[in-house]
């Protein structure tokens, strides 16, 4: 069955721009969470969705957002990018809220740069 | 605030040998750990993972200790192969079921 497909894989965008990533979790999977990785921080949790719901958020300013439609699909939206903003986003998916190791499954994640 | 820790950026092993990994923890609600691998222009892969009801959890080669007392784990690869060569990446979860992720180490497996 299909992976977890995260969209676009690369892009580059200016400092103040806004940014829309795209994940299609696995079909059947009702739970998304969104992570960036940038290097020497390892994987920092931004939010997690599950049925259109936000469950959980992370440490993040209010310029990043996301949201889930209804088909499970998630977008995460970063406004008035800033250089540091630079990174890997991933998202992962899973049959149910929360999680439990081996049913999350990531994407292969959007690399995003800020100039 | 980094609540969980992976204090060894990079790790090189020879093929055959145990690569050993650690990985430390602030945070006393975590109940769940796991270990994920990740390749270049890969999304991680989970490895395996443990309980706090357990110390030692086994699959394969792949083995995790965890040490609740030192709030520590570690996971031994034994042997180790070529294709181990990736960043490891600790993760711990709570009741919070938020995954927080260590800054990963990277294993170089030599021939």
């Amino acid at each position: 069955k299909a992976g977890v497909t995260q969209t676009p894989r690369y892009l580059i965008k200016t400092r103040g721009q806004q940014v829309t990533l795209s994940c299609s979790p696995i079909s059947g999977h009702r739970s998304v969470s969104w992570y960036q990785q940038t290097p020497g921080q390892g994987l920092q949790f931004l939010f997690e969705y599950f049925s259109e719901t936000q469950r959980n958020k992370g440490n993040f300013p209010g310029r990043f957002s996301g949201r889930q439609f209804s088909n499970s699909r998630s977008e995460m939206n970063v406004s008035t990018l800033e250089l540091g903003d630079s990174a890997l986003y991933l998202c992962a998916s899973s049959l149910q809220a929360g999680f439990s190791g081996n049913t999350i499954y990531f994407g292969e994640g959007s690399w995003l740069t800020v100039v | 605030d980094q609540q969980v820790k992976q204090n060894s950026p990079s790790l090189s092993v020879q093929e055959g040998r145990i690569s050993i990994l650690n990985c430390d923890y602030t945070n006393s609600m975590f109940d769940y750990f796991l270990w994920y691998k990740k390749y270049p222009a890969e999304g991680p892969t989970f490895l395996i993972s443990i309980s706090s009801i357990k110390d030692k959890n086994e699959d394969g080669r792949f083995t995790v200790f965890l040490n609740k007392s030192a709030k520590h784990l570690s996971l031994h690869i034994v042997p180790s192969q070529p294709g181990d060569s990736a960043v490891y990446f600790c993760a711990a979860s709570g009741d919070d079921y938020k995954l927080s992720f260590g800054a990963g180490t990277t294993v170089t497996v030599r021939a």
